[in-house]
């Protein structure tokens, strides 16, 4: 079965553009989280989606958003981008059948912002 | 809020000899997971082992074991027969069970560098 898979895997935007990132979660999958992962602040949750609505969203300004399409992949996108943005994406899916799944994570998108 | 803490910020370890990774967390929950990933230079987050708080008994996978001890919120892993391929960053990771309502994601902590000596 084929994992998770992120694109594009690197991505450079300047200050002010905006940016869209893809995950494909596993087969089957319905649930996909969102992480942020820089060297100061290491990994930060974004949001979650799961049948295509946001179920949980971690403590990010509004100019990140995410959404679930009807074949669970999902998109998230930052909007104004800001040095601070730079880092890397990490996309996970779980099949979550209650209580608590494992998340199993992409490759990541590696963001840039000059 | 709920905190995961790793004290150990580097460990090195001869290759075929044994480890241990510390960590603990912080909650006010009783139901919960914890779990270690383990991420390469590759940056790929690797699921390594889970555990889930309300079972006594200790997670093992194959060389891969933890030691939950539930009251004093410590959660470590033990690698055995250490591989060059165990080198990694290493992250301990917390989730609260969700009920149906949802749950945040997984809190990290800061991470082990781990490093394999042949």
């Amino acid at each position: 079965k084929a994992g998770v898979t992120q694109t594009p895997r690197y991505l450079i935007k300047t200050r002010g553009q905006q940016v869209t990132l893809s995950c494909s979660p596993i087969s089957g999958h319905r649930s996909v989280s969102w992480y942020q992962q820089t060297p100061g602040q290491g990994l930060q949750f974004l949001f979650e989606y799961f049948s295509e609505t946001q179920r949980n969203k971690g403590n990010f300004p509004g100019r990140f958003s995410g959404r679930q399409f009807s074949n669970s992949r999902s998109e998230m996108n930052v909007s104004t981008l800001e040095l601070g943005d730079s880092a890397l994406y990490l996309c996970a899916s779980s099949l979550w059948q209650g209580r608590t799944d494992t998340q199993y994570f992409g490759p990541g998108t590696r963001l840039t912002v000059l | 809020a709920q905190t995961v803490t790793q004290s150990q910020p580097e460990m090195s370890v001869q290759e075929a000899e044994t480890v241990t990774l510390s960590c603990t967390y912080d909650t006010s929950e009783s139901d919960y997971y914890l779990f270690w990933y383990k991420q390469p230079p590759s940056r790929q987050m690797i699921l390594v082992i889970r555990q889930e708080a309300y079972k006594q008994q200790n997670a093992t996978e194959n060389r891969f074991s933890v030691n939950f001890q539930k009251a004093a919120k410590s959660f470590s892993l033990k690698i055995s027969d250490s591989q060059l391929g165990d080198a990694a960053m290493y992250f301990c990771a917390y989730r609260k069970t969700d009920s149906g309502g949802g749950a945040d994601g997984l809190t990290f902590g800061k991470g082990t560098h781990l490093i394999i000596q042949p």
